[in-house]
């Protein structure tokens, strides 16, 4: 069973159109985060829910809203694409805080053209 | 802020060949350190973490690393790579007392290329 999934795993889509990638872990964890990939390989991270809280939002524009229906999932909807959104997008979760692993899912590579 | 630098964008090496990765973070009074790895198009996985205590973690796959709080350094290393070792590494730092999260802070990446 895969511990940490994303879907879909890629996403073409044209400039000012709205986009979603959903995110599912089945390991009982508690905290989710979303984190960004650009095509330097630089991984930023851009929220983290616990227990459906926002408790992490860095300097991401409004565009990108993340929504926790529960604690299994964590989703990212991205309003207005702009060429600059195309990167890879990695769903994580863990089960604390204190240095517990973080485990990752495979990525959606968006690309907006 | 917190960083991390990882100095080496690249580092190539034949098969059974040691290898060290070498990874600087920022001081700061308590820190938490990890390596992960990326192979082709996938997440990325732990490697090994250091919180505290023994200064010389050992992970998965062979590889340790030395914390060293005086030169802010957590350098990855393996006494014999494999072809499969082929993937990109990335040292992060979390910052519990700064933060109070385990916000992870990445390096830019060292991609490891081992050569038959």
């Amino acid at each position: 069973d895969t511990a940490v999934s994303q879907t879909p795993k890629y996403l073409v889509t044209q400039m000012g159109n709205d986009k979603s990638i959903k995110c599912e872990q089945n390991l009982g964890h508690d905290t989710m985060y979303w984190y960004k990939q650009d095509s330097k390989k630089f991984l930023k991270i851009m929220f983290s829910y616990n227990n459906k809280e926002l408790i992490i939002n860095e300097t991401v524009p409004n565009r990108f809203s993340p929504k926790s229906p529960d604690k299994a999932h964590l989703n990212l909807h991205i309003n207005s694409l702009e060429l600059g959104d195309s990167a890879v997008y990695f769903c994580a979760s863990s089960q604390e805080h204190g240095g517990a692993e973080q485990y990752f899912g495979p990525g959606t590579r968006l690309t907006v053209t | 802020a917190q960083s991390v630098t990882q100095l080496d964008s690249q580092v190539p090496v034949f098969e059974e060949a040691p290898v060290e990765l070498r990874c600087n973070y920022s001081s700061s009074v308590s820190v938490y350190l990890f390596w992960y790895v990326q192979y082709p198009n996938q997440g990325l996985q732990l490697l090994l973490k250091y919180l505290s205590g023994s200064t010389l973690v050992k992970g998965i796959n062979g590889f340790e690393a030395e914390f060293n709080k005086s030169q802010t350094s957590f350098h990855l290393r393996k006494p014999s790579v494999h072809i499969s070792d082929t993937a990109e590494y990335f040292c992060a730092v979390s910052d519990p007392i700064v933060y109070n999260t385990d916000k992870l802070i990445f390096g830019t990446g060292t991609r490891l290329q081992v050569f038959p």
